[in-house]
């Protein structure tokens, strides 16, 4: 099984550009979560999924939009990248709200 | 509402001395509460977690933590610290909510 993988693991955008990343897990988990890791922010949710079909917002959505159309992939698209967004994205699994997350190994995006 | 606060964003032990990672929350409900660990160009994994019971909870590579209610405390301690333990450690809580909260992470450095 090969867990949560995420595509791509490094990416470079000018500013505006656009790009989805993508989320897959083999786990039949029913919630999926998008966060961002910056040095000394820790990890800020950005979107998440309750189930397919279904999205929601984080603490830091703006800028970003997800889709869950099938319930093994969550995308997350920036449609006009900014030098801000510049981080590293991780997305994570779980069964239901309280259980232990698991996460892919991330995506370091830069915005030039 | 909830939140974590980590105190000490880096914290410098010797190999074999004790380890002792500070961790207080804020939750309107009884929490679910998480220790994970990141090591360099990974993921998060779970170090351990309190659900409900039992207050000391054991979890993996000998890292244990209490969960002190009149304290909001979940501290994470080892007896003895390895090289390998060198890593960034997160708590983050559930205090009834669809998401976690993360708290900004703690770098542990050891020392020969």
């Amino acid at each position: 099984n090969a867990g949560v993988t995420q595509t791509p693991k490094f990416r470079v955008l000018k500013t505006g550009q656009s790009m989805t990343l993508l989320c897959a897990q083999d786990m039949n988990h029913e919630y999926m979560y998008w966060y961002r890791q910056d040095p000394g922010m820790g990890l800020r949710l950005i979107h998440y999924s309750v189930g397919e079909g279904t999205t929601a917002k984080g603490e830091v959505p703006d800028g970003y939009n997800v889709s869950r159309l099938k319930k093994q992939n969550f995308l997350l698209g920036l449609e006009s990248a900014a030098p801000s967004q510049t981080s590293v994205y991780f997305c994570a699994t779980s069964r239901d709200r309280v259980d232990e997350q698991y996460f892919g190994p991330g995506t370091r995006l830069t915005v030039t | 509402a909830q939140s974590v606060t980590q105190l000490g964003s880096h914290v410098s032990v010797s190999e074999g001395a004790l380890v002792l990672l500070r961790c207080n929350y804020s939750s309107s409900v009884p929490p679910y509460l998480f220790w994970y660990v990141q090591y360099p160009n990974q993921g998060l994994q779970l170090l351990l977690k309190y659900t409900t019971g039992a207050t000391l909870v054991k979890g993996i590579n000998g890292f244990e933590a209490e969960f002190k209610k009149s304290e909001t405390s979940f501290h994470l301690t080892k007896p003895s610290a390895h090289m390998s333990d060198a890593a960034e450690y997160f708590c983050a809580v559930n205090g009834g909510y669809s998401t976690l909260t993360f708290g900004k992470g703690t770098m542990l450095l050891v020392s020969p």
